[in-house]
C-alpha cells in the first residue's frame, strides 16, 4: 500500500533454513519497520530502521536480522534461531508523520 | 511510549455511528494518538491522528479529550466493508512536530458491522 512492496505474499520453507523477506519502498522514506502478527494477535516489532545503516532492535528481535544498505530496501531474515517462525510479517515505512504498511508475507516453515 | 487501553470487540449496525474508544492515561505531552485498521490478512491501513485538538478527515473524527487521557475515533456511517480491528497508538513527536521511533501495537478492538 502507498508503494510499499513486499515480496513474495506466500512463502513456504523446511524447518532449519534461513529465509530472506524482501520490503522495498519507493516514497523516499528515511524509516522503515518489521513487524510479526500471529493469529489473532496485534502486532510486534521486530526491527527498525531511522536512517540507512542503522537499524534497532525491537521487541522480539531474537532469531532475525536485518540490513539497511539503501534507504529503499529493508530485508528481513529469519534465522533457523528463531523458534518459531510461522507468521504474518509486515514491513512498514515512515517519514515522520503517517506510517504505511506492506500487504505482508505469510510464512509457513513445514 | 504510553501504553493504550481499548474494548476487545465492539457491534455496530450499519449505516449507524460507531464510537471507538481509547485510554492512553500516561499520554506526554508530545505524542500523537493515531488509529489504523486491519482487515483481516492484509496490511494496517493508516486512518487519522491528533496530538490535541479533534480532527476529521474523509474517513473519520477523532476526538481528543481536554486532558488527552482519552480519545474517541468516530466512523460516522458504518458499513459492513468498515468490520476490521482497530488499533489505537500514541507515538513521541519530536520538536519539528514529526513523529519517529516504533509505532507499538496493542491487542486493538474487533469492530463488527452488521446490517
Amino acid at each position: 500500500d502507498g508503494g510499499i512492496t513486499q515480496s513474495p505474499k506466500y512463502l513456504f520453507r523446511k524447518e532449519g533454513q534461513n529465509v530472506t523477506l524482501s520490503c522495498e519502498q519507493n516514497l523516499n522514506h528515511d524509516a522503515m519497520y518489521w513487524y510479526r502478527q500471529d493469529p489473532g494477535q496485534g502486532l510486534r516489532l521486530i526491527y527498525y530502521s531511522q536512517i540507512v545503516n542503522d537499524f534497532q532492535k525491537g521487541d522480539i528481535a531474537e532469531g532475525y536480522s536485518v540490513s539497511r544498505e539503501k534507504k529503499e530496501s529493508f530485508p528481513l531474515t529469519v534465522t533457523s534461531a528463531q523458534k518459531n517462525p510461522t507468521a504474518f510479517y509486515l514491513c512498514a515505512s515512515d517519514k515522520g508523520v503517517v506510517a504505511f504498511f506492506g500487504q505482508g508475507t505469510r510464512l509457513t516453515v513445514v | 511510549d504510553a501504553k493504550t487501553t481499548q474494548p476487545p470487540s465492539m457491534d455496530c449496525a450499519e449505516g449507524r455511528a460507531a464510537n471507538l474508544p481509547c485510554n492512553h492515561s500516561t499520554i506526554s505531552g508530545n505524542e500523537y494518538v493515531y488509529w489504523y485498521r486491519q482487515i483481516h490478512s492484509q496490511g494496517p491501513q493508516y486512518i487519522i491522528h491528533g496530538l490535541k485538538n479533534n480532527e476529521t478527515n474523509e474517513m473519520a473524527s477523532l476526538i481528543i479529550t481536554e486532558d488527552r487521557k482519552s480519545s474517541t475515533l468516530i466512523l460516522p456511517h458504518a458499513t459492513l466493508r468498515d468490520t476490521a480491528v482497530y488499533y489505537c497508538i500514541v507515538r513521541v513527536a519530536n520538536a519539528g512536530g514529526t513523529s519517529y521511533g516504533k509505532l507499538t501495537f496493542g491487542q486493538g478492538t474487533i469492530l463488527t458491522v452488521h446490517p
